[in-house]
């Protein structure tokens, strides 16, 4: 069964600050992950994909991610914090065993950015 | 494009009562799926579909009923609502191409169900 654990359920950060928000995958095959966030009160936003096609993601507002497959990781990072960051962060698996191929969720990172 | 649009955005039920959480794409995606998600944890799959006429459980389907008549709309029904069903509700859709697990999936706004 294909799961991902967010090893940190909150992380302070200070603005103009590297972001750093860690997440461990299982897979018995390759995964496909991906970075979602959500604004308070909001719906989920795509940040990134991870398609096998290049193990150094680069997403939206300077977001980026790099799949490590020896270390099962799929980090999210960010050089620098703005406060439009403060937000609910989810890593996320494909879970192609299922015929719909839904979505399996970390339980979420909240990321808080001080000024 | 609108999206993934969902409605209502909030509601409050008495426990016993029924109602029926509503979700369009006009995407013409194949694939749509309802999520749930609960106050500090991740999404949970309810149920979902890969295309018109065709719907299957998820993680957490009990308590729910699906049906899935056009490609466009995929109602979520709740028949007897209790306390635990307070949650957000999310529905996404995906296209479903060949690349299969690298689709984005989309998400509408979400509906805030309280139950009491």
């Amino acid at each position: 069964a294909q799961s991902v654990t967010q090893l940190d359920s909150h992380v302070s950060v200070s603005e103009g600050t590297p972001v750093l928000l860690r997440c461990n995958y299982s897979s018995s095959y390759s995964p496909s992950l991906f970075w979602y966030v959500q604004h308070p009160n909001k719906g989920l936003q795509l940040l990134l994909k991870y398609t096998s096609a290049a193990t150094l993601v680069k997403g939206i507002n300077g977001f980026e991610a790099e799949f490590k497959k020896s270390e099962t990781s799929f980090h999210l990072t960010k050089p620098s914090a703005h406060m439009s960051d403060a937000a609910e962060y989810f890593c996320v698996v494909s879970d192609s065993s299922q015929a719909g191929t839904a979505l399996i969720f970390g339980k979420g990172t909240t990321l808080s950015v001080s000024s | 494009n609108a999206g993934v649009t969902q409605t209502p955005k909030f509601r409050i039920l008495k426990i016993g009562q029924s109602m029926t959480l509503q979700c369009t794409q006009d995407m013409n995606h194949n694939y749509m799926y309802w999520y749930r998600q609960d106050p500090g944890m991740g999404l949970k799959l309810i149920y979902y579909s890969v295309g018109a006429g065709i719907t299957d459980k998820g993680e957490v389907p009990n308590g729910y009923n699906v049906s899935r008549s056009t490609t466009e709309d995929f109602p979520l029904r709740l028949e007897l609502a209790a306390p635990s069903q307070t949650s957000v509700y999310f529905c996404a859709s995906r296209q479903g191409l060949a690349g299969g697990p690298t689709d984005t999936q989309y998400f509408g706004p979400g509906t805030r169900l309280t139950v009491l």
